[in-house]
């Protein structure tokens, strides 16, 4: 079973808030990943990393900052959050060539 | 950037029968590995079954086996003897390995129901 967390599992707020999705995984993996997910459409890649203090951007990065400090964390920051970004979000992390374990998404609902 | 193509929306089998989920992909490097993913209603994402481009046998995983045809640049998933859990949203994925730097992109979907 993989060990990726991601916090919280739902979340109602209101637009303009601010908001942080975390996650967390503990295999030590390098690559990390976050994806948005309309309910059952495709994912949309959103960032990524490879490593340590390196980020890329996605898709649909343009309203979104995440920062990886630790190998283990990967958070994902809306500065303002807006009805178009209800969706569910979701983290994945894995080594260099093998397939990516995911978390059980974050629900986020902006009204 | 790869680019991953689900053309089935959606797809109905009969229980206890074989089912291809088509994916195509467009890549211009030679070293690559392609992923399929199963999302039950519940959410998460499964993971299926693994294919690099320079495995010379299709990759088989119980149920679950790969079409992988190189030239033509396809990738499908076929499913035997399928079962009412088998109902699900599978998706198809594509890494690029040359680069150290590299993303995971994922196609469509398409959502597969189960008849009894």
């Amino acid at each position: 079973e993989a060990d990726i967390y991601q916090t919280p599992r739902y979340l109602v707020i209101g637009t303009g808030k601010k908001i942080t999705l975390e996650c967390s995984q503990t295999m030590g993996h390098d690559k990390m990943y976050w994806y948005q997910q309309d309910p059952g459409m495709e994912l949309h890649l959103i960032h990524y990393s490879y490593g340590v203090n390196s980020t890329e951007k996605g898709d649909l990065s343009s309203e979104s900052t995440v920062s990886r400090i630790r190998t283990e964390h990967f958070p994902l920051t809306l500065e303002s959050a807006r009805p178009s970004h209800t969706s569910q979000y979701l983290c994945a992390s894995s080594r260099q060539n093998t397939e990516a374990f995911f978390g059980q998404g974050t629900r986020l609902t902006v009204v | 950037a790869q680019k991953i193509t689900q053309t089935q929306p959606g797809m109905f089998v009969q229980e206890k029968e074989a089912v291809t989920l088509d994916c195509t992909y467009d890549t211009s490097d030679q070293s690559y590995g392609l992923f399929w993913y199963k999302q039950p209603s519940s959410g998460e994402m499964i993971f299926l079954i693994y294919q690099g481009s320079y495995d010379e046998q299709n990759a088989t995983e119980g149920r679950y086996s790969l079409n992988f045809q190189k030239a033509r640049k396809s990738a499908n998933l076929v499913i035997s003897a399928s079962q009412l859990g088998d109902s699900a949203m599978y998706f198809c994925a594509m890494r690029d390995f040359p680069y150290n730097n590299n993303d995971m992109r994922f196609g469509a979907g398409t959502r597969l129901t189960v008849k009894p």
